[in-house]
């Protein structure tokens, strides 16, 4: 089945500095892979996802990237806030309905 | 209304204690599911409702039984839980299967004494 590993497991930077998080996934088939951020105590909310046919997709200050030929792809986060502070997963899917999910990244950003 | 409610939001039960969580959308999503999460891990997903009819269940055991009253309500039955199964239930939904963005309720705090 397919395997998603994500790393690194914490990241702390600057506010204002970038970040980047990366997962690889084993499963050649997988088309669709998007990110969440939960916040604690809430649930994990969709910031942005990408599909097999695209490589690259950017919302204003998050952006991934997909490289389906080494089977990863990666958040990036630009000029960082405080309010970024979450633990972020990173997801693939393939047309079996099911998402797999990575293992989190913490991420803080200091002041 | 483009939110997953569920309820409630914190649940404190005995082993021998039947409950039930509740979940709720009306963004006219076709798909619903449950997931499981523990403490510093991904979710896990357990059960799967594609117009109304379930579709996965990942080798759950039979103290969790899911119902799908209509298209907008996803219930999960507990019942002679055990302390393990303490954790953060998520439901959550989506357009439809395969693979389209999920959406997810903020979640039921679970505590099994």
């Amino acid at each position: 089945g397919e395997n998603v590993e994500q790393h690194p497991s914490t990241l702390s930077v600057q506010e204002g500095d970038s970040a980047v998080i990366k997962c690889t996934y084993s499963d050649s088939a997988s088309n669709y892979f998007p990110w969440y951020k939960q916040e604690l105590g809430k649930g994990p909310q969709l910031i942005i996802d990408i599909r097999s046919n695209v490589g690259e997709k950017k919302d204003q200050r998050i952006a991934v990237t997909l490289n389906k030929t080494a089977k990863h792809f990666s958040l990036h986060i630009t000029e960082t806030q405080p309010e970024d502070s979450a633990v972020y997963f990173c997801a693939v899917a393939s047309n079996t309905d099911k998402l797999i999910f990575g293992t989190g990244t913490r991420l803080q950003v200091f002041p | 209304d483009t939110e997953v409610t569920q309820t409630p939001k914190h649940l404190v039960m005995g082993m021998t204690n039947k409950k039930s969580l509740k979940c709720e959308q009306h963004m006219g999503h076709r798909a619903m599911y449950w997931y499981k999460q523990k403490a510093k891990k991904p979710p896990e997903l357990m059960f799967v409702y594609s117009y109304e009819k379930l579709s996965i269940n990942e080798s759950v055991p039979s103290r969790f039984s899911p119902e799908c009253p209509n298209s907008s309500l996803l219930n999960l039955h507990l019942h002679a839980l055990q302390p393990e199964d303490s954790a953060l239930y998520l439901c959550a939904s989506s357009p439809q299967l395969a693979p389209l963005e999920q959406f997810f309720g903020p979640g039921t705090r679970l505590t099994v004494l």
